[in-house]
């Protein structure tokens, strides 16, 4: 069971990145997909999950300009962000979210985070 | 500033029991929602320590627990190893915010 992010690197402010979550082991279709950002000096960020295209829920920060989505064919999960500021600088990480019985799970495994540099 | 709060730091000697405060309130940890704790290694990806407010995934070191009352949890680490040294961080849910984090708590063995 395993999680690999890739797409991250420098993007200018008001541009947009894709970042990519590949998973290996499991079936994304069956686990809320979460991500959550680390940045510089500063604690964990969730920033929002995906069960499916019509179940999804997102922080009030990123509301409006990030997008979650999977690909169930390539068992795959992406975060579209747009309008990027620089304060969405960080490292990115996908986890998959285990404990049905609770409202909102636990994330195991994350993946090894992808940084993403908002700077002109 | 984090919905949940932690310490920013604690410290111990090897051996030594040390804990790690998660303090909501009436609309995440107090209103049920289960709390969930992490580990953060330099340069490794982080781990479930503890689920479920009390539960350790298989794995896990017996020597972390946890607890939880009100509207806080906590997270006891006892026996200190040198290899405990990382950043540690409480997962609830939030009424109105969503899954929310605390502010992260950094472990340092004396």
């Amino acid at each position: 069971v395993q999680l690999v992010e890739s797409g991250g690197g420098l993007v200018q402010p008001g541009g947009s990145l894709r970042l990519s979550c590949a998973a290996s082991g499991f079936s994304v279709s069956d686990y809320f997909m979460d991500w959550v950002r680390r940045a510089p000096g500063k604690g964990l960020e969730w920033i929002g999950r995906i069960k499916n295209k019509d179940n999804t829920e997102y922080a009030a920060s990123v509301r409006g300009r990030f997008t979650v989505s999977r690909d169930d064919s390539k068992n795959s999960l992406y975060l579209q962000m747009n309008s990027l500021k620089t304060e969405d600088t960080a490292i990115y990480y996908c986890g998959r979210e285990k404990g049905g019985s609770y409202y909102v799970g636990w994330l195991d495994p994350w993946g090894q985070g992808t940084l993403v540099t908002v700077s002109s | 500033q984090s919905v949940l709060t932690q310490p920013p730091s604690v410290s111990g000697a090897p051996g030594q029991r040390v804990t790690i405060s998660c303090a909501g309130n009436n609309s995440n940890i107090g209103a049920g929602y289960a709390v969930h704790w992490y580990q953060f290694l330099p340069g490794t990806v982080p781990k479930i320590l503890v689920y479920g407010n009390t539960n350790r995934p298989s794995g896990a070191p017996d020597r972390f627990s946890g607890s939880r009352s009100v509207t806080s949890a906590s997270l006891a680490i006892t026996g200190l190893q040198a290899e405990d040294e990382a950043d540690y961080y409480c997962q609830s849910y939030d009424r109105s915010l969503g899954v929310v984090f605390g502010g992260g708590t950094k472990l340092t063995v004396l």
